[in-house]
């Protein structure tokens, strides 16, 4: 079934500390995780992506955590900015079988920065 | 660098209504797909391009239809509004279908039926 929400989760940092967003994901089939932010009124936007093979990747300001036993994964956010603040979706892919993939999101975290 | 372009940006429509969301990329991708955004949850796939001349049914097909027009082109198409449809829709293209890679999301078409 699918789940519906009204309010998204919402995380809540001072400017300066460090954010910890997580995502639980269900298949456990899934090969590649793409974190992306997402601003008001505007599209989503890669931030940094991991492959199955891997359980941690640094980028800029970013680490993304992959924990496969529990299927978890979790974005870090060093030294939060406010111009960070926005949604934050994880996706998984998915293969169906065959050539077909899909990109599965989760239902987002909501990053608000208090300065 | 245009990257993926939606038009309309907003649109209402009365119920019974049809339209045609377009979308349109610039970096030569091979596949493209529509997503829909609800209040508080994730985006889900309605229909996807694999590649051009390809359309395949997303986890959220009923009340849609697609086309790959070309390439750069992929349409969305409301034959008949309702008004569960209200919701932001986001087209996005990639190099190949989720081949490891990732996708580059318009800015969102914002649809109301009344």
């Amino acid at each position: 079934g699918e789940s519906v929400g009204l309010h998204l989760p919402t995380l809540s940092v001072q400017e300066g500390d460090n954010s910890i967003i997580n995502c639980a994901y269900s298949n456990s089939a899934s090969d590649y995780f793409i974190w992306y932010k997402q601003e008001s009124g505007k599209g989503p936007q890669f931030i940094i992506d991991i492959r199955s093979n891997m359980d941690k990747r640094q980028g800029q300001r970013v680490t993304v955590l992959l924990n496969k036993t529990v299927k978890h994964l979790s974005l870090q956010i060093a030294a939060t900015q406010p111009g960070d603040s926005a949604v934050y979706f994880c996706a998984e892919i998915v293969n169906y079988g065959g050539a077909t993939n899909k990109l599965i999101f989760g239902t987002g975290t909501l990053l608000a920065v208090q300065p | 660098n245009a990257g993926v372009t939606q038009t309309p940006k907003f649109q209402v429509l009365k119920t019974g209504q049809s339209m045609t969301l377009q979308c349109a990329q610039d970096m030569n991708h091979n596949s493209m797909y529509w997503y829909r955004q609800d209040p508080g949850m994730g985006l889900r796939l309605i229909y996807y391009s694999a590649s051009e001349g390809t359309t395949d049914k997303g986890e959220v097909p009923n009340g849609y239809n697609v086309s790959r027009l070309n390439k750069r082109e992929f349409s969305l198409r409301l034959e008949s509004a309702a008004p569960s449809q209200t919701s932001v829709y986001f087209c996005a293209s990639s190099e190949a279908q989720w081949a490891l890679t990732e996708a580059f999301f318009g800015q969102g078409t914002r649809l109301t039926v009344v």
